[in-house]
């Protein structure tokens, strides 16, 4: 079955302990993107890539690092999270750019 | 940056009538999309329809897209309670290798 796989789904940790929300897709997409979903703010994507070993910013990349080293996974770190980051995340890929997206199932991550 | 913005915010019907949510942009696009997201759900891609394209269908949906007037709409026809959800257009502009989310409408179908 066609997917995207994101783990884990739900995750409460503490200011400053670092983090790696994975996310893998098995449809040889070449785009991946990572979005935060917040209440009254919708969705908002933090990084993209457009390929193996490239990335780049979205609007709210502050306090995240992405990481493109297969094709198949583009995990999300959080170095040192802060309460600000507490969000429903999403990964998501596409044949391209401008394509359908593929969603995962959501990390609802909280920051205490 | 936002750019697509829902309207309504919210739209509540009975079973069987017909569901539009309409959206608006601000910049010219290439595409325009329509995803459905269940509560705290993954957002599921139902529709693309291109900045060349005025309408297009699948099953029960319709979307229409005006671009001299920078919006869109989405029709679903014979709803039904499983319909329920949000629903948000995303544009694609071509330049910036995004899609940008509007903030969506809540479709509650009431059996």
């Amino acid at each position: 079955e066609a997917q995207v796989t994101q783990n884990p789904r739900y995750l409460i940790t503490v200011t400053g302990k670092k983090l790696t929300v994975t996310c893998s897709q098995n449809m040889n997409h070449e785009y991946m993107s990572w979005y935060r979903q917040d209440p009254g703010l919708g969705l908002r994507q933090i990084y993209y890539s457009m390929n193996v070993e490239v990335t780049d910013k979205g609007d709210v990349p502050e306090g995240y690092k992405v990481s493109r080293k297969e094709k198949r996974n583009f995990p999300l770190i959080l170095e040192s999270p802060s309460p600000n980051q507490t969000s429903l995340y999403f990964c998501a890929s596409s044949y391209s750019a401008g394509y359908g997206y593929t969603f995962g199932s959501g990390t609802r991550l909280t920051v205490v | 940056s936002q750019q697509g913005e829902e309207d309504p915010q919210a739209l509540s019907i009975q079973e069987g009538e017909n569901a539009t949510m309409n959206c608006s942009y601000k910049t010219s696009i290439n595409n325009l999309q329509w995803y459905r997201q269940n509560s705290g759900r993954g957002l599921v891609h139902l529709i693309l329809i291109r900045s060349n394209e005025r309408e297009k269908h699948s099953g029960r949906l319709r979307v229409t897209l005006d671009t001299s007037k920078k919006s869109s709409s989405l029709l679903i026809t014979a709803s039904r309670a499983a319909d329920t959800a949000s629903y948000f257009c995303a544009t694609f502009g071509g330049s910036n290798y995004k899609l940008t989310f509007g903030k969506g409408t809540l479709l509650t179908v009431n059996p």
